[in-house]
């Protein structure tokens, strides 16, 4: 069966400071891959999506970008996080327009 | 374009009353729809969904009838209990060729009461 994993869980992180985050999948191949961000108390926003190694699609322009090096590894990351970066970062897996299926999560509290 | 419209939550409710949260839905062609669950602190689940008209998606004594001609996804359980407690997000997946990204309503948060 396929598992999702995202590390950290949590991270507080200072303004100016750089962000990585990682995202991998099990017990697949060539999945499409999902990065979005929940603010406290709202609903997702997709961030990015990929298609296949290489291959990204910015949905909003931001100080966030997104790279797929491997299958099923998925990084996001920023050189300068800002306060209105802190949210709730999910990672999501699918087959084509299938089922997507998300991530644990990781907050991020940037102070 | 796509939209999911949910019901503004909270939504407070006793032990092993009838639950319902609307979810209407814009799209064009025949999407796929979904309900997902988020408990505090985690990632979302999936709970069911249905990929056609008249379906009815169903797990852990939650449904949802796919209606087209209402266009609509209402989810539905018989007896809430406490362990329910949390945020749950209708979806759609268009049919459009090459369109993988899928729109969310913005969540409906469920409190049970014992």
């Amino acid at each position: 069966s396929q598992t999702i994993h995202q590390w950290p869980a949590t991270l507080v992180q200072p303004v100016g400071s750089p962000l990585s985050l990682e995202c991998t999948v099990e017990g697949t191949s060539n999945p499409n891959l999902y990065w979005y961000r929940q603010a406290a108390g709202r609903g997702l926003q997709l961030l990015f999506y990929s298609v296949g190694i290489g291959q990204i699609s910015s949905e909003v322009p931001q100080n966030l970008s997104a790279s797929r090096p491997q299958d099923r590894q998925f990084i996001l990351s920023s050189k300068k996080l800002l306060l209105s970066d802190s949210g709730f970062y999910l990672c999501a897996w699918s087959f084509g327009t299938d089922t997507q299926y998300f991530g644990p999560g990781t907050r991020l509290t940037v102070l | 374009g796509n939209s999911v419209t949910q019901m503004e939550g909270p939504v407070t409710l006793s032990e092993e009353a009838f639950l319902t949260i609307n979810c209407t839905y814009t799209a064009t062609g025949y999407p796929s729809l979904f309900w997902y669950v988020q408990y505090p602190g985690e990632g979302l689940q999936l709970l069911l969904k249905a990929t056609k008209a008249d379906d009815k998606g169903s797990n852990k004594g939650f449904e949802a009838t796919y209606r087209k001609e209402t266009t609509s996804f209402h989810l539905e359980k018989g007896s809430v209990q406490v362990s329910d407690s949390a945020v749950y997000f209708c979806a759609l997946s268009p049919t459009t060729s090459g369109t993988y990204k899928y729109i969310f309503g913005t969540g409906t948060r469920l409190k049970v009461l014992a």
